[in-house]
């Protein structure tokens, strides 16, 4: 599957802490994107971040690319009861798919108040 | 502005019945998407344009499904007759692919709904 996997599934957290997630993908990108679903709607894109950029910040967003390794991880600082949501990474292939994302099957992240 | 557009929000149906999902993508968007969402699944692409022209509808699960994109400010998604199995959330999503040949984000409608009896 060309899709990325995140890691973990589930993540549990109180407000305040930090809350990482990780994503895995397969083949080579010209960027991966995060996103942020919210009960009952639709996905929220939250940051790109280019194959040749290691690093990205947003906000309290912070996300890695690590292209050796085919990884990227989002990193949410001071969580907030609001950040509850489903997160999901997508890579941009380009080439012969140029326009599509592959989507992964996403972290669902509960932040108690 | 206005973000994509999706009609109708929920959709509740016997099987057998005509099912028509509408898609009005963002202004100046030449990527449309239709994606379906299950909790077994996951986010499943179905069909995609690029300025009105279907690229990939290998996603399409049967011959029920069918998509048209009649101009660049609709989309429809049709299953007939309609399953059980067809219970999901669908979105419709757009993009726009800049002149460095790398994807823009996909903006996505709030879905619909569909529950087939």
């Amino acid at each position: 599957s060309q899709q990325g996997e995140e890691d973990p599934q589930a993540l549990s957290i109180q407000e305040g802490e930090n809350a990482t997630m990780n994503c895995s993908y397969k083949t080579s990108i010209n960027n991966l994107q995060w996103y942020r679903q919210n009960s009952g709607r639709g996905l929220v894109h939250l940051i790109l971040i280019r194959s040749n950029e290691r690093e990205k910040h947003s906000g309290r967003l912070r996300v890695t690319l690590d292209t050796s390794k085919k990884s990227s991880s989002l990193l949410i600082t001071a969580s907030r009861a609001a950040d509850t949501a489903s997160y999901f990474c997508a890579t941009d292939e380009g080439g012969s798919t140029l326009g599509r994302l592959y989507f992964g099957r996403g972290t669902q992240l509960t932040v108690w108040p | 502005d206005a973000g994509v557009i999706q009609s109708p929000r929920h959709e509740v149906t016997e099987m057998g019945q005509e099912v028509t999902l509408r898609c009005k993508p963002i202004s100046g968007h030449d990527y449309l998407f239709w994606y379906r969402q299950t909790m077994m699944r996951g986010l499943e692409l179905l069909i995609y344009f690029n300025n009105n022209v279907p690229i990939d509808d290998s996603g399409m699960p049967e011959d029920r499904f069918s998509a048209k994109m009649p101009n660049a400010s609709f989309s429809t998604l049709k299953i007939q007759p309609s399953e059980p199995r067809d219970s999901a959330v669908y979105f419709c999503a757009s993009s726009v692919v800049t002149r460095a040949y790398s994807n823009q984000p996909q903006h996505f409608g709030d879905g619909t709904r569909l529950s087939i009896l």
